[in-house]
């Protein structure tokens, strides 16, 4: 089963908009990390935010927000006020205490138009 | 603070050569992984170590060889190159967990073409 599910492949947002990019995992773990990496097309991977599975508030860092429904087993990831400078490629990674791996979604590229 | 240094960039490959991918970094992280990236599949580990002497195989360990003889290095040897090991790899580096609240640190990548 997959552990980190990312159901958008691409998505498009107007420039000053606000974007969702979903993240589902799966995990049987009650102590967990989730995080968000934005790769540009430079390649480089950049770390954006980190929730953890006891964190009672929602993450947020900058324009950056991590909606976390526990329940729902959902991690997404909120942009506020597009720029042209956020296209680029965001993956979705999950990390269990009992395990040190991190397992890593399939990626949404988002593009931010003018 | 240079973090995780990964050489080379680039590389091209004739089926059958071997090579390693160097990895290192300087934030004495016990935790080091690669992954590979293809179109459409995100990032799958190859293989991690929890500290010198210690390696596992992840998801697609099948061509590659790692050891992990000083905390600061682990390299990624390929034994008979592929064209379906032609893919972007990434080194990643982060303290042990738990706490799980430490990022993974990445190298810049290296692109590896196998012809």
């Amino acid at each position: 089963a997959q552990k980190i599910t990312q159901t958008q492949p691409g998505m498009f947002v107007q420039e000053k908009e606000a974007v969702t990019l979903d993240c589902t995992y799966d995990t049987s773990d009650p102590s967990y990390g989730l995080f968000w990496y934005k790769q540009p097309s430079s390649g480089e991977m950049i770390f954006l935010i980190y929730q953890g599975s006891y964190d009672q508030q929602n993450a947020t860092e900058g324009r950056y927000s991590l909606n976390f429904q526990k329940a729902r087993k959902s991690a997404n990831l909120v942009i506020s006020a597009s720029q042209l400078g956020d296209s680029a490629m965001y993956f979705c990674a999950m990390r269990e205490d009992n395990f040190n791996k991190f397992y890593f979604g399939s990626g949404t590229k988002l593009n931010v138009k003018p | 603070n240079a973090g995780v240094t990964q050489t080379p960039k680039f590389q091209v490959l004739k089926t059958g050569q071997s090579m390693t991918l160097q990895c290192a970094q300087d934030m004495n992280h016990e935790y080091m992984s690669w992954y590979r990236q293809d179109p459409g599949m995100g990032l799958r580990l190859i293989h991690y170590s929890v500290g010198a002497g210690i390696t596992d195989q992840g998801e697609v360990p099948n061509g590659y060889n790692v050891s992990r003889s000083t905390t600061e290095d682990f390299p990624l040897r390929l034994l008979s190159a592929a064209p379906s090991q032609t893919s972007v790899y990434f080194c990643a580096s982060s303290s042990a967990g738990p706490p799980t609240d430490t990022e993974a640190f990445f190298g810049q990548g290296t692109r590896l073409t196998v012809v």
